[in-house]
Formats: structure tokens, C-alpha cells, sequence
């Protein structure tokens, strides 16, 4: 069955480092990678989407990279911040139009000042 | 910024009752979404709908569950007969266009089960 593993671990940085997160999958070819941000008591916010073509995508102080032949992304967060503190998702999905989106069980991120 | 809400934001109901989750999805929005997420675990997705037909639904959504669009602006879930595992974060999400597309989320419902 489709298997998307997260550091279940919860990754503990200094402020201005940079945040590295991993999502693996198995038994499954998305063709679209999304993440998502998930504060506690609040619903997932959409960061990156990648698709399966693109190696790379960047917004602001982030990067997703999509490698389908080792069947990983990277998630990075430069230079960051005690208020990027949160759990991280990500979500696979596949070339189907119905929008339905796997969700791997998050990595939580720790900035200390 | 446009949002998804979602009420009520926490549903207490007894086992075996009926209850309606309620989702005001973004006003221009055509693809809408529901997920739980059981305390501690995944986001897992429940179903998808757009222009008035369920769209895909997964293994959870059974004969228990059924979603609605009752007008032009609410999407609702409805669990007939809850049981106490159903007791979970219900979020609502809504795309604009197309199903690869970010998806908004709602705050969600959390729905407890005595």
C-alpha cells in the first residue's frame, strides 16, 4: 500500500539555521507534491506545490525539491525563525483530477531564539 | 485573504446520534473536500466533490457518511449513527480550479464522541 514516511521526530534548530525536512514514499508515482504547515488546533496551510517534472521550487525563505527516482522531497527553510515553529506535512497526489491528497504525518519544527 | 470556516468549531454528540458538520467553502471555489485527522495521527482524506457528485471518496466513507451542497454557499458532512471512533478533527478544504491544485483548509470541527 501507498506508504509516505516523515521524520516522526520533531527537529530542534537555532534560530537563522536552516531547516531541513524528508518525505519519503513507496508504492505510489504522485504526480504532484505539496506542503503544508499545520499549527496546533488549526487547519494545514498550503506552502509549495512541485510537480513530478520539476526538480525544484522556491518562495521566499523556502525550497522544495522533488527527486522521483529516489522517491523523496526536501523541504528547507532558510535563515529561520521562532515563528516557523509548527508541524510540517507533506501531501501526495496523482495526475487524477479529484483532488485527493495523501498525507504523510508531519515532521514538527522547533526554532530556538 | 478569502477563508474556509467551518462550524461548529467543537461538536459533542452522544454514540449513535446523527451530526451534521457545517462548511462555508470560498466563495469561487468549485472543488471541495473533507478530511479528519484522529488526535495524533495523519491528515486522511475522506472525500472529494465538485459539481454536485462525489468526485472520489475513500475507504472511511462508507454508508455512514454522505456530503451535501445544500445551496450555493455550505458544504456539509453528515455521520449518521457516530460511533466513538469516529471522534476526530473534520477540516473542509476547497480548490478553485481543478483537483492539483493548493487546497484551503478550514479550521475544522473537532467532533467528540461520548
Amino acid at each position: 500500500s501507498q506508504k509516505i514516511e516523515q521524520n516522526s521526530e520533531a527537529l530542534n534548530i537555532q534560530e537563522g539555521k536552516t531547516a531541513t525536512l524528508t518525505c519519503n514514499y513507496t508504492n505510489y508515482s504522485p504526480a504532484y507534491l505539496q506542503w503544508y504547515r499545520q499549527d496546533p488546533g488549526r487547519g494545514p496551510v498550503f506552502l509549495l506545490l512541485i510537480r513530478e517534472n520539476e526538480k525544484e521550487k522556491r518562495k521566499e525563505r523556502l525550497k522544495v525539491t522533488f527527486d522521483t527516482t529516489l522517491k523523496q522531497s526536501l523541504f528547507h527553510i532558510t535563515a529561520s525563525q521562532p515563528a516557523d515553529s509548527a508541524t510540517y506535512l507533506c501531501a501526495l497526489s496523482s495526475s487524477s483530477n479529484t483532488g485527493k491528497l495523501i498525507f504523510g504525518q508531519g515532521t514538527t519544527l522547533q526554532v530556538k531564539p | 485573504e478569502p477563508e474556509v470556516t467551518q462550524t461548529p468549531s467543537h461538536q459533542v454528540t452522544q454514540m449513535g446520534q446523527e451530526v451534521i458538520l457545517r462548511c462555508v467553502p470560498i466563495s469561487n471555489h468549485l472543488y471541495f473536500y473533507w478530511y479528519r485527522q484522529i488526535l495524533g495521527q495523519k491528515v486522511e482524506f475522506l472525500v472529494s466533490f465538485y459539481n454536485n457528485e462525489i468526485s472520489e471518496k475513500s475507504e472511511i466513507f462508507d454508508d455512514q457518511f454522505s456530503v451535501e451542497r445544500p445551496d450555493g454557499s455550505n458544504f456539509t458532512l453528515k455521520i449518521r449513527s457516530t460511533k466513538l471512533e469516529d471522534s476526530a478533527m473534520y477540516f473542509c478544504a476547497s480548490t478553485e480550479t481543478g483537483g492539483n491544485q493548493p487546497q484551503h483548509f478550514g479550521d475544522g470541527t473537532r467532533l467528540s464522541i461520548l
